[in-house]
């Protein structure tokens, strides 16, 4: 089992549909990432947690520590939208330069 | 400000060929990182590097070296190319600081044959 775990794998929604995407993590971690990678582009972080709930736009990510889970959401969802959404997890302690884990990302595509 | 810039961004080998990957970060980041993305899985972790001089292995370092001369670089070296090495590679920098964000670079995609 993978210490983080995405879901859903791909995501099909209509232009302006609410979108959530989920990220499951079984490691004790100091922060979590959600990251954007556009086909063909390199990765932007969207957000950095640590706890509760941060809003960026259309955007908003929230992180429940106790339960070891976080969502992603967009409200009215646009094509422009349309990428891979990557959760990445920092371990709880300072070791091996911060590293990252990550899921296997969400394939969003928003049709117009 | 350029961020981070990773060079070439397309290159194909043959197998057995050697390369360097250029990473450079003009923000002054201690950490540095190169992951690779194969399709399925997530970024995989290659090797680290904690400041000028320093570097480390991560999950995936076979067939890889590193270094880190200079604060704003950090080479991925081929040494000889294995068509198991075709993936998309990124470079990743951070600051010290226990949670800062992360700032990745556009990416290198390595065909090997």
């Amino acid at each position: 089992k993978n210490e983080v775990e995405q879901s859903p794998q791909n995501l099909t929604a209509q232009e302006g549909e609410f979108i959530t995407i989920n990220c499951s993590y079984s490691v004790g971690i100091s922060a979590l990432h959600w990251l954007q990678q556009h086909p063909g582009g390199g990765i932007v972080s969207l957000f950095m947690l640590s706890s509760g709930k941060k809003k960026h736009g259309r955007l908003i990510a929230t992180i429940n520590i106790q339960e070891k889970h976080s969502s992603l959401h967009i409200t009215a969802s646009h094509p422009r939208d349309s990428a891979v959404y990557i959760c990445a997890v920092k371990g709880g302690k300072e070791t091996s330069g911060s590293r990252l884990t990550f899921g296997e990302g969400t394939q969003l595509t928003v049709n117009p | 400000n350029a961020g981070v810039t990773q060079t070439p961004k397309f290159r194909v080998l043959k197998t057995g060929q050697s390369m360097t990957l250029l990473c450079a970060q003009d923000m002054n980041h201690e950490y540095m990182y190169w992951y690779r993305q194969d399709p399925g899985m997530g970024l995989r972790l290659i090797h680290y590097s904690v400041g000028e001089g320093t570097t480390a292995k991560g999950e995936v370092p076979d067939g890889y070296n590193v270094s880190r001369l200079k604060k704003q670089n950090f080479l991925l070296g081929l040494e000889s190319a294995a068509p198991s090495q075709t993936s998309v590679y990124f470079c990743a920098s951070n600051r010290r600081a226990q949670n800062t964000e992360a700032f990745f670079g556009q990416g290198t995609r390595l065909t090997v044959v």
